[in-house]
């Protein structure tokens, strides 16, 4: 069974920095590619970044580009959010979602069930 | 920046009746990568359909996809209880990988 986990969301002031995580397990988490996306309250899907499979294309939102940084690390199926110079805009749930193959023209097959980033002074 | 539009942005409808939902791209999908996902309160989103037409493992066969180029629909053929939600169409071809602002089917 597809299982991702999202971790480390929470309350941060303006300008401040967080790492989210996703543990990925139940499937080859190295041969697919992996996204963020994002909703804020009341609002709708917004989506943040793309890593392909190999770590070797990445693509970001131009709302989150040089703010925002997405990794990988298939040796221990985990994706990761970089998150810093944070603004109040970016409050929102943040959902880690499984592409459906290995490169960034992929549609979401597995979403995570998401952590609260707040932010806030 | 490939821009959708979903309308409309409610459709009140009784379980049984046909739901039709569009999907407008400012500019033409490429290889009709074209995605359609329920989402409802308090869930993530699932995904129903891909590449504009393609059903999703698990998918009833009462939800189908249509359209190419610019102009996509999402068709629910006969509502049942658990459809009441708020959908979603996306593009993936080209970054940024958009999402439409969303219709919500409500029991009328």
């Amino acid at each position: 069974e597809v299982q991702l986990l999202e971790s480390g969301g929470g309350l941060v002031q303006p300008g401040g920095s967080l790492r989210l995580s996703c543990a990925a397990s139940g499937f080859t988490f190295s041969s697919y590619a992996m996204s963020w996306v994002r909703q804020a309250p009341g609002k709708g899907l917004d989506w943040v970044s793309v890593i392909s499979a190999s770590g070797g294309s990445i693509y970001y939102a131009d709302s989150v580009k040089g703010r925002f940084t997405i990794s990988r690390d298939n040796s221990k199926s985990t994706l990761y959010l970089q998150m810093n110079s944070l603004r109040a805009e970016d409050t929102a749930v943040y959902y880690c979602a499984k592409g459906r193959t290995s490169v960034k023209s992929s549609p979401f097959d597995y979403w995570g069930r998401g952590t609260l980033v707040t932010v806030s002074s | 920046e490939i821009v959708l539009t979903q309308s409309p942005g409610t459709l009140s409808l009784s379980p049984g009746e046909r739901a039709t939902l569009s999907c407008r791209a400012s500019q033409s999908v490429t290889n009709s990568y074209l995605a359609w996902y329920q989402q409802k309160p308090g869930q993530a989103p699932r995904l129903l359909i891909y590449d504009a037409s393609s059903r999703a493992a698990g998918i009833p066969d009462r939800f189908s996809g249509s359209g190419s180029g610019t102009d996509f629909t999402l068709t629910i053929s006969r509502l049942e209880p658990e459809d009441f939600a708020v959908y979603y169409c996306q593009h993936y071809g080209i970054s940024p990988l958009t999402f439409g602002g969303g219709t919500k089917v409500e029991i009328k």
